[in-house]
């Protein structure tokens, strides 16, 4: 199995709903990474898992909270978000955290915020 | 630091014509370079990677790059381009602060004309 898995591919929400995103890989990967991606941009890092520990945080609102249950496992819990939250969202894993490490994303989950 | 530049945010090319698409980058160490594709309402996919062993690498459906430290650039290219090819394509660098965080480029659009 070399694929990640993302689920809802889409979701609209209103601003006072509280929502999750859930991402499943089987790869084996230690490290996971959630990513948004606005239209016609570059996709940006949020947060990065390592060993099922937190290690990276990019200075993400706390709007969004991230959860990785356990090692092929991560979800994106979203709460009183705004519509410019409204993106493509992006989970991926690689084997380590690592600068040398290929990513292998999933296909995201379109979100839309009302 | 780290970063990517990439030339052209759009690229079009006629079925059968040179693709080439380029990407300058700036790191304050030897870098890992990337080329990803993302195709229309898909997550990113790894084309090619970088990591010293040669400075010629080739990559999936029929693409390469060649990184040239003189000119700190690591363009991709297919000698041939298909219908399949159009997509957006990110160019990405990691290697700098110690730690897997890809800089990704602002991404170029691909059209192939038939």
């Amino acid at each position: 199995d070399t694929e990640v898995t993302q689920t809802p591919k889409h979701l609209v929400m209103g601003m006072t709903n509280k929502k999750s995103l859930k991402c499943e890989q089987h790869m084996g990967h230690r490290a996971m990474y959630w990513y948004k991606q606005k239209a016609k941009k570059p996709p940006e890092l949020m947060f990065v898992y390592s060993y099922e520990k937190l290690s990276i945080n990019e200075s993400v609102p706390s709007r969004f909270s991230p959860e990785c249950p356990n090692s092929s496992l991560l979800n994106l819990h979203l709460h009183a978000l705004q519509p410019e939250d409204s993106a493509l969202y992006l989970c991926a894993s690689s084997q380590e955290n690592l600068p040398s490490s290929v990513l292998t994303f999933g296909a995201g989950s379109r979100l839309t915020v009302l | 630091a780290q970063s990517v530049t990439q030339l052209g945010s759009h690229v079009s090319v006629s079925e059968g014509a040179l693709v080439l698409l380029r990407c300058n980058y700036s790191s304050s160490v030897p870098p890992y370079l990337f080329w990803y594709v993302q195709y229309p309402n898909q997550g990113l996919q790894l084309l090619l990677k970088y990591t010293s062993a040669a400075t010629l690498v080739k990559g999936i459906n029929g693409f390469e790059a060649e990184f040239k430290k003189s000119e700190t650039s690591f363009h991709l290219t297919k000698p041939s381009a298909h219908m399949s090819d159009a997509a957006e394509y990110f160019c990405a660098v990691s290697g700098a602060r110690g730690y897997q965080k890809v800089t990704f480029g602002t991404g170029t659009k691909l059209q192939v004309i038939p």
